[in-house]
């Protein structure tokens, strides 16, 4: 069953300005992943953040978790037409249960 | 090689068939992993194995699909008797225990005809 859901399911911008992503999930988790899939290529890990986490930054992405509403966002600022792909959030619920993964956003950056 | 393979990269096959992918992890990852994604969608988790316990099978979608993983390392994913909804792009992934990060293949595109 899809743990995580993303929000929006697309989303389209013009190069430099910022792309928010959000996902939700339903249980308690160990911590959650962002990945990213560019068009028929596998998926890169972007950003980790933990349970005890609220923020965590890298490069132009910044990754905020709200625990209590059992969200989290994904903020890219700047963006470029490079970051053009789908974004997808992932969660772990235990330290020994494979990953579970939302459907993805499927970003589009204009040039 | 530096990052994780998979083999093959495309496979079109007839219904009724039985087909093999193949996943070699990083090496020294304990952990690999096997997700389906059908066009346009997120990943469906199929099965999970941790070092040396029992493999989490629980996302395989009928006992038409088998999964080994032969020695810690190389991974097979097995279909038989294939049908048309089995088509789908078949991810694998592997990590280091307690690293959370998983590294994916780049897949391998199965059209059952």
């Amino acid at each position: 069953s899809q743990q995580g859901e993303e929000d929006p399911q697309a989303l389209s911008i013009q190069e430099g300005e910022n792309a928010t992503m959000n996902c939700s999930y339903k249980t308690s988790i160990n911590n959650l992943q962002w990945y990213r899939q560019n068009s028929g290529r596998g998926l890169v890990h972007l950003i980790l953040i933990r349970s005890n986490e609220r923020e965590k930054h890298s490069g132009r992405l910044r990754v905020t978790l709200d625990t209590s509403k059992k969200s989290s966002s994904l903020l890219i600022t700047a963006s470029r037409a490079a970051d053009t792909a789908s974004y997808f959030c992932a969660t772990e619920v235990g330290g020994n249960t494979p990953l579970v993964f939302g459907k993805g956003t499927r970003l589009s950056v204009i040039a | 090689g530096a990052g994780v393979s998979q083999s093959p990269s495309n496979k079109v096959t007839e219904k009724g068939k039985d087909v093999e992918l193949r996943c070699d992890p990083i090496s020294g990852h304990t952990a690999l992993y096997w997700y389906r994604q059908s066009l346009g969608q997120g990943l469906e988790f199929l099965i999970y194995f941790q070092g040396n316990s029992a493999p989490d099978k629980s996302g395989l979608p009928s006992d038409r699909f088998s999964a080994e993983r032969t020695g810690g390392s190389v991974s097979t994913l097995t279909i038989q008797r294939t049908q048309q909804e089995d088509s789908a792009v078949y991810l694998c992934a592997s990590s280091q225990l307690g690293t959370g990060e998983l590294f994916f293949g780049e897949g391998s595109r199965l059209t059952v005809l």
